[in-house]
């Protein structure tokens, strides 16, 4: 099961373009990336997900280099509402999301 | 489109008393379902997964139990509960082998 490093937090601003990166060195040939964002007393969201290169949805890019050992979640134009902990996931979708979860990183939005 | 469902949102119970949380998800048939846990600035922690009814793959030992009665219901339940039970329940489903997890609302419980 691939672990994954990402930072504890991290600040910004309404109107910045935010990219989280996440390290994840053990990655295996059957694993995709997964990014899911969470407000406070609510489940987890899903937000994009992809195996390889870019992903591009309304809400956010992913960027993965070709060794996939880490991946970039950015997020164009933030807004206060943006403010979650956003946690990085690896895993293959055959193992029924036996899935690591780490404590994420929490995104602070000033205005 | 799927929803899922649970409840209670909020639950407060004595040390010693059972449990029932209950999930539903509407939409979809035969979903891979699953409850997680959630302690406080913390990630989550897989407890019990489901590819069908009856059927129930434990991921850590713990003083809870699931059961699967019918296809699109999961609910979780305890005999006597732990104060270290405290903490945020998730329930979750998959279509098959999609790609993407869903979760449901969450529920916190206190045991007090």
């Amino acid at each position: 099961l691939a672990k994954t490093t990402q930072p504890i937090s991290m600040d910004s601003y309404e109107g910045q373009e935010v990219n989280i990166t996440c390290s994840h060195n053990n990655i295996a040939t059957n694993d995709y990336i997964t990014w899911y964002q969470q407000f406070p007393s609510q489940g987890p969201r899903f937000i994009i997900q992809g195996y390889k290169t870019k992903v591009t949805n309304e809400v956010a890019s992913l960027f993965i280099p070709a060794d996939r050992k880490s991946s970039t979640l950015s997020l164009p134009r933030v807004s206060l509402s943006d403010t979650a902990v956003y946690y990085c996931l690896v895993g293959d979708m055959d193992s029924n999301y036996q899935l690591i979860w780490g404590a994420g990183t929490k995104l602070i939005i000033k205005p | 489109s799927q929803t899922i469902h649970q409840w209670p949102a909020t639950l407060v119970q004595p040390v010693g008393s059972p449990l029932s949380l209950e999930c539903t998800v509407e939409g979809t048939s035969n979903p891979n379902l699953y409850w997680y846990r959630q302690a406080a600035g913390r990630g989550l922690q897989l407890l019990f997964y489901s590819v069908g009814i009856g059927q129930i793959s434990s991921e850590v030992p713990q003083n809870l139990s699931a059961s699967r009665p019918q296809d699109r219901q999961f609910i979780l339940s305890s005999k006597k509960l732990l104060l270290s039970d405290s903490g945020f329940y998730l329930c979750a489903w998959r279509w098959g082998s999609g790609n993407t997890i869903y979760f449901g609302e969450g529920s916190w419980l206190t045991v007090v």
